[in-house]
């Protein structure tokens, strides 16, 4: 069925060190993705998202990478801080984009802990 | 601009009573989505409203769950009765409804817990 899984609960980091953030997607009709980063007790803010006819986008300190052969979606922080500890989720539409209505189906989530 | 709105933030309700959940969307978003997200998940989504219709509420559980959207404003969301597997928080998001992006702005949740 459609879901969206992550390879790891958790991930432990040093300030400075850079992050990777995995998740595994396996809906091939997928055509839209996310990346939402929550804190405690707080809502999900939104990070990046990609289009399935790009296989890397770049924000501010972050990266995605999309590997649409493997159904794979990754998360990229560079220069980790503090602040970016938080749950990661990854979402996809579950199917074509204009056929989704906005639709979102999330991942169990990444905790990454930044020790300073 | 103002944040999505929700409250209460925290409701703590015995199995079998009722409980209603209230959310402000961001002003001028079309769409307007409830989920649940359990401890340790990512967020299920329970319906989507397009102005004051329904688009997807499969995953709703609808012999105890409701939710309305009457002036395609700000929306409720009522379970009746509860049961002890609805521990969770109801988080309310919004967006603009126009294709081009799926980018959802989430309120910061309702914590409910059946005791």
């Amino acid at each position: 069925g459609e879901s969206v899984g992550l390879h790891l609960p958790t991930l432990s980091v040093q300030e400075g060190d850079n992050s990777i953030i995995n998740c595994a997607y396996s809906n091939s009709a997928s055509d839209y993705f996310i990346w939402y980063k929550q804190e405690s007790g707080k809502g999900p803010q939104f990070i990046i998202d990609i289009r399935s006819n790009m296989d890397k986008r770049q924000g501010q300190r972050v990266t995605v990478l999309l590997n649409k052969t493997v159904k794979h979606l990754s998360l990229q922080i560079a220069a980790t801080q503090p602040g970016d500890s938080a749950v990661y989720f990854c979402a996809e539409n579950g199917g074509p984009f204009l056929n989704q209505g906005g639709k979102l189906i999330f991942g169990q989530g990444t905790e990454l802990s930044v020790k300073p | 601009e103002a944040g999505v709105a929700q409250s209460p933030r925290y409701k703590i309700i015995e199995k079998r009573q009722s409980v209603a959940f209230w959310c402000n969307p961001i002003s001028g978003h079309a769409t307007l989505y409830w989920y649940q997200q359990i401890l340790g998940q990512g967020p299920k989504l329970l319906i989507q409203f397009q102005n004051n219709g329904v688009v997807d509420d499969s995953q709703l559980p609808k012999d105890r769950f409701s939710a309305e959207r009457l002036k395609g404003v700000d929306s409720t969301l009522k379970i009746q009765p509860a049961k002890l597997e609805d521990s969770a928080v109801y988080l309310c998001a919004s967006s603009p409804g126009y294709s081009g992006t799926f980018e959802q702005y989430f309120g910061p949740g309702t914590r409910l817990t059946v005791t």
